[in-house]
């Protein structure tokens, strides 16, 4: 059973602070990998979709990579701010469209 | 329209009721999916439409559950004699290129 899953659950930073967070796959046939960022008692907003042939994408203060090989990816977020707080989860496609969920890691940057 | 948009936002049924969930899609996007997502849980793939047919429903529970996607834009998920079991998130997701772009959800609570 292909399984996503994120380390930590829940984190809690300084404002200013660069954080990484992880997310391990078990598919070694990814086609995609996603992050997202869930605010409470909203939908889901795409932040990174980083294709199997690459391995990191950028976008303003977040970068995500990605290792097929380790089957890991990071994202990193640069210089936290308040408004960061949410919770980020990764998702993995192991085909053109249908993709499996981790559980989340909930962050709180503190002002 | 300009985003996903998901009707109603909260839903509250007795046990043994239908309820039907609406989802308008970005127009344009021919790929439509249905997740659900319980409490602290990331969200679990549902049903995949591309256009009008369900490309892949091998995500629905069991045979209360349906979706229709009649003129390949607006799609309705049907429940039929809801279970407790059944209270979620239900999230609604187009895509054009692979990202995603979700709706708010719609918050199903049987009682």
């Amino acid at each position: 059973k292909q399984e996503v899953t994120q380390i930590p659950a829940a984190l809690s930073v300084p404002e200013g602070e660069n954080l990484v967070l992880n997310c391990s796959f078990t598919d070694s046939a990814i086609y995609n990998l996603q992050w997202f960022r869930q605010d409470p008692g909203k939908g889901l907003t795409s932040l990174l979709l980083i294709q199997s042939s690459q391995r990191e994408q950028t976008s303003g203060r977040l970068n995500a990579s990605l290792d097929k090989s380790s089957g890991r990816s990071t994202l990193y977020i640069a210089a936290s701010q308040p408004g960061d707080s949410a919770t980020y989860l990764c998702a993995q496609a192991s085909g053109t469209y249908k993709y499996i969920f981790g559980t989340g890691t909930r962050l709180k940057v503190l002002a | 329209g300009a985003g996903v948009s998901q009707t109603p936002s909260n839903k509250v049924t007795e046990k043994g009721k239908y309820v039907e969930l609406r989802c308008d899609p970005i127009s344009g996007h021919t790929a439509l999916y249905w997740y659900r997502q319980s409490l602290g849980q990331g969200p679990e793939f549902l049903i995949y439409f591309q256009g009008t047919g369900a490309a892949d429903d091998s995500g629905l529970p069991n045979d209360r559950f349906f979706a229709v996607r009649p003129e390949g834009s607006v799609s309705t998920l049907k429940i039929q004699r809801t279970e407790r079991g059944d209270s979620a998130v239900y999230l609604c997701a187009s895509s054009s290129g692979g990202r995603y772009t979700f709706g708010s959800g719609t918050r199903l609570t049987v009682v």
